[in-house]
């Protein structure tokens, strides 16, 4: 079954130290996304790739990198700049802009990150 | 600054009523419209898109946009207790990353 898969499902950090999120698709996207959702809000976009080895930088990109390696997959690391990493981060994919309108994006079952 | 505004709710509905879910947006260029379902604890799902003035309609699901007011809703007829989830309204421009409003929760009572 085609589908968005992230891990790991629950994670913790520790002070100063990096974690990296997984986020891999087989559907076959060329656009990635990495949105950061903490309690009772909305998503916030992170970083997003369009192509392989390209990405942009979202509303909080602050202590956060990414790679673009493979179109399959896109990797999230919170840094130990980033000092309130406790959300849940979600990575979504959706087939490549073209023409007017933007396909819908579809979203892997998220990470949840917290401070140990 | 674009921005995506919904009633964060929560809206209470009884078993079979209609529930109206709205939403507005900033940009005037924005040309794709949607509407995720998100169950506690659970990523979002895509429930409905719209990109032309109008209404669509998918089951129980009808979306209606009006790009003139720069607005969007969302009907759920016949309400169901399963339908009880916070509602997220997503909005953007052609080759734009989409902007999410925070979401409107909807309670469902049988």
């Amino acid at each position: 079954d085609g589908g968005i898969t992230q891990s790991p499902k629950y994670l913790f950090r520790k002070e100063g130290q990096n974690v990296t999120l997984s986020c891999e698709q087989n559907l076959n996207h060329d656009a990635m996304y990495w949105y950061r959702q903490d309690p009772g809000q909305g998503l916030r976009l992170i970083y997003y790739s369009q192509i392989v080895n390209d990405f942009q930088k979202g509303d909080i990109a602050e202590g956060y990198s990414v790679s673009r390696e493979k179109k399959e997959s896109f990797p999230l690391t919170v840094t130990s700049a980033q000092k309130n990493p406790t959300a849940f981060y979600l990575c979504a994919s959706n087939a490549r802009w073209g023409g007017t309108s933007n396909q819908p994006q579809h979203f892997g079952d998220g990470t949840r990150l917290s401070i140990l | 600054q674009k921005e995506v505004e919904q009633n964060s709710g929560p809206l209470s509905v009884p078993e079979g009523a209609i529930a109206s879910l709205n939403c507005t947006y900033s940009d005037r260029g924005s040309q794709s419209f949607f509407w995720y379902r998100q169950y506690s604890g659970k990523s979002p799902e895509l429930i409905m898109s719209i990109y032309s003035n109008g209404d669509k309609e998918d089951g129980r699901f009808t979306a209606q946009l009006n790009k003139a007011s720069q607005y969007v809703s969302l009907l759920i007829r016949d309400s169901q207790p399963s339908d009880s989830a916070t509602y997220l309204c997503a909005v953007s421009q052609a080759g734009t990353a989409l902007i999410f409003g925070k979401g409107t929760t909807l309670s469902v009572s049988s």
